[in-house]
């Protein structure tokens, strides 16, 4: 098993730009997740996913969007980077938001200049 | 809403203890404990259910109380390779209703020879 990828591992973007992160895990988890890191905040939730078709907003949602096709893959969007998106993101997934370890991913470094 | 970590950061032999405390406000299911090294994802430690069930590494222990909406991390007989941040996550209900994890700002500790 590969656990649970993302891509890029590195991204660089100018304010304005678009782009998607991509997260997929092949564990087979209905819970999936997508945090940033940014030094002194800890991980903070931006959405999650309990299952294929079924999203909703963590902590900091404002200026990004996921969806869930499939139970494999969780993409997160940024619409039009800002630079206060500039941060690492970690994508992760278990069997339950609760009563599973979460498995990260590797972890996407992005900047937003 | 973030649950709260104390200490921020601690310093220690190799050889000593340490205790790591995390409360919420929210009503919780479940608390779970990570550990990051630098540049690295979170590593699951434990996690601590409703009614006392855990599951984690043996050498890691940890406390929950459900009414208090508290949980303590015990680091003993510290070794070099402890060092590192450590996270606490709690599993609460979001607004809409849905499960979430939410992680608190981490705890730095560094163990010294």
């Amino acid at each position: 098993n590969a656990g649970v990828t993302q891509t890029p591992k590195f991204q660089v973007l100018k304010t304005g730009q678009s782009m998607t992160l991509q997260c997929a895990q092949d564990m087979n988890h209905e819970y999936m997740s997508w945090y940033r890191q940014d030094p002194g905040m800890g991980l903070r939730l931006i959405h999650y996913s309990v299952g294929a078709g079924i999203t909703d907003q963590g902590e900091v949602p404002n200026g990004y969007n996921v969806s869930r096709s499939t139970t494999e893959d969780f993409p997160l969007r940024l619409l039009s980077a800002a630079p206060s998106q500039t941060s690492v993101y970690f994508c992760a997934s278990s069997y339950s938001p609760g009563k599973g370890e979460q498995y990260f991913g590797p972890g996407t470094r992005l900047t937003v200049t | 809403q973030q649950p709260v970590q104390s200490p921020q950061a601690v310093i220690l032999r190799e050889g000593e203890d340490a205790v790591i405390n995390c409360s919420s406000s929210k009503a919780l299911y479940s608390v779970h404990w990570y550990r990051q090294k630098h540049g690295e994802a979170p590593v699951f430690l434990m996690i601590l259910l409703k009614g006392g069930e855990q599951k984690g590494h043996e050498k890691i222990s940890a406390s929950f109380n459900e009414k208090k909406q508290q949980s303590s991390l015990y680091l003993t007989a510290s070794q070099l390779s402890y060092s590192g941040t450590y996270f606490c996550g709690t599993e609460g209900k979001s607004g809409a209703g849905s499960y979430q994890l939410t992680f608190g700002k981490g705890t730095k500790l560094s163990v010294i020879p």
